[in-house]
């Protein structure tokens, strides 16, 4: 069966500091994969996604960056973290685009 | 760009009550999605609708995909404590294209 992981679960980190997080599928192959980001425990919003290796379209231009060195890899990065960029980062991944993601559990990023 | 435009915002009912939401555009989808997130955690899907007029229940779950395309509800009866989360829709116009969210539903349950 196919699982995802996502850590480090929570993450506080000072201004300007750097950032990586990663996310990890299991049990697939060239999935769909997907970062989101979830402020103040409302809404989704997508900031990046990958339908193969080294492909990476944002959605919104921002602080972050995201790449996929593997298949089944996918990592959100930050050179220098802003206040701005505190939520709950949320990772996912699909067979087909758009269709039935399922979520990793979700990084809380505080900067502070 | 597309939107789902979700309703309400936040719910306050006590344990045993029906609960009724729902999520509206001015675009056709032909895919409706509903996910649960608990706190703390990633959303999980609850339900999927793939034809207009389709009504499919998970447990106490039901969802509906409206006639004319461009809205879905969920219902959840005889509410629990666990049934506390945000509930979100999600639609997808085509094959191909990427889901949109609504901005969720946030319930909350007194036992």
């Amino acid at each position: 069966s196919q699982t995802i992981h996502q850590w480090p679960a929570t993450l506080v980190q000072p201004v300007g500091s750097p950032l990586s997080l990663e996310c990890t599928v299991e049990g697939t192959s060239n999935p769909n994969l997907y970062w989101y980001r979830q402020a103040a425990g409302r809404g989704l919003q997508l900031l990046f996604y990958s339908v193969g290796i080294g492909q990476i379209s944002s959605e919104v231009p921002q602080n972050l960056s995201a790449s996929r060195p593997q298949d089944r890899q996918f990592i959100l990065s930050s050179k220098k973290l802003l206040l701005s960029d505190s939520g709950f980062y949320l990772c996912a991944w699909s067979e087909t685009v758009g269709y039935g993601y399922t979520f990793g559990s979700g990084t809380r990023l505080t900067v502070v | 760009g597309q939107q789902l435009n979700q309703s309400p915002q936040s719910m306050f009912i006590q344990e045993g009550e029906d609960v009724s939401m729902n999520c509206t555009s001015s675009s056709i989808f032909n895919t409706w999605l509903w996910y649960k997130q608990d706190p703390g955690e990633g959303p999980v899907l609850l339900i999927a609708l793939y034809k207009a007029g389709e009504l499919t229940s998970n447990g106490r779950l039901t969802a509906q995909f409206g006639i004319t395309r461009k809205d879905s509800f969920l219902n959840i009866s005889a509410s629990i404590p666990s049934d506390v989360g945000i509930y979100f829709c999600a639609g997808r116009r085509n094959a191909g294209n990427m889901l949109t969210f609504g901005g969720g539903t946030r319930l909350m349950v007194k036992p």
